[in-house]
């Protein structure tokens, strides 16, 4: 299995409807992460969790939000979702201190038309 | 703020041509650097890190050093396959140490 595994894969979903992408991971981490990638622009931060009480807004959280469920579990929302939300977001877990590795999962590729 | 800026792809080579990715970083001290790899249709995966000023980091023929004094970290392959086709990014811990921070990937295709 892997260790970080996402849900759906992939998802196409009309303008203003409400949409939750789901992460859980099996490395026993605290740290969390949303990630949105678009082409050339890399990866870019929208929130990160450190543990269930401590959610972080990354580099451009607006129009997203998030929940920690459990410690495995990392979902974000799309509350109103629009075009330009469409892009590949990716889930990652990361253990404590700044050498560790991330982890990410296999992405989920969101179409908002 | 903390930033970090790779070269712009895409990047074609051909079988067993010498490879360089160039990577810099703008941060407050010494962040430890990485080097990810993402195959089509998966996720990122790590491919090396350095947490250090010059140490070295290396996996499957791929190499980097932490350069300090460049503020850089250039991935170097000496003979690519075209196995090693993919997209490449450089990371840096941001100045919180809390997460990492890309920069926007070098896209590499090899043929044969």
């Amino acid at each position: 299995d892997a260790d970080v595994t996402q849900t759906p894969r992939n998802r196409i979903t009309k303008t203003g409807k409400r949409i939750m992408l789901e992460c859980s991971q099996t490395k026993g981490h605290d740290r969390m992460y949303w990630y949105r990638q678009d082409p050339g622009l890399g990866l870019r931060l929208i929130y990160y969790s450190f543990d269930v009480k401590d959610i972080n807004k990354g580099e451009i959280s607006d129009g997203y939000s998030v929940s920690r469920q459990a410690q495995a579990k990392f979902s974000l929302s799309l509350e109103s979702a629009i075009p330009n939300q469409t892009a590949l977001y990716f889930c990652a877990t990361r253990g404590q201190g700044q050498n560790t590795e991330a982890f990410f999962g296999q992405g989920t590729r969101l179409t908002v038309v | 703020g903390d930033s970090v800026t790779q070269m712009e792809g895409p990047v074609t080579l051909s079988e067993e041509a010498f490879l360089t990715i160039n990577c810099t970083y703008t941060a407050t001290g010494y962040p430890s650097l990485f080097w990810y790899v993402q195959y089509p249709g998966e996720g990122l995966q790590l491919l090396l890190k350095a947490t250090k000023a010059d140490d070295k980091g290396s996996n499957k023929g791929f190499e980097a050093t932490y350069r300090k004094e460049t503020t850089s970290f250039h991935l170097e392959k000496g003979s690519v396959q075209v196995s090693d086709s993919a997209v490449y990014f450089c990371a840096a811990n941001s100045n919180s140490g809390y997460a990492l921070n890309f920069g926007k990937g070098t896209s590499l295709l090899v043929t044969p």
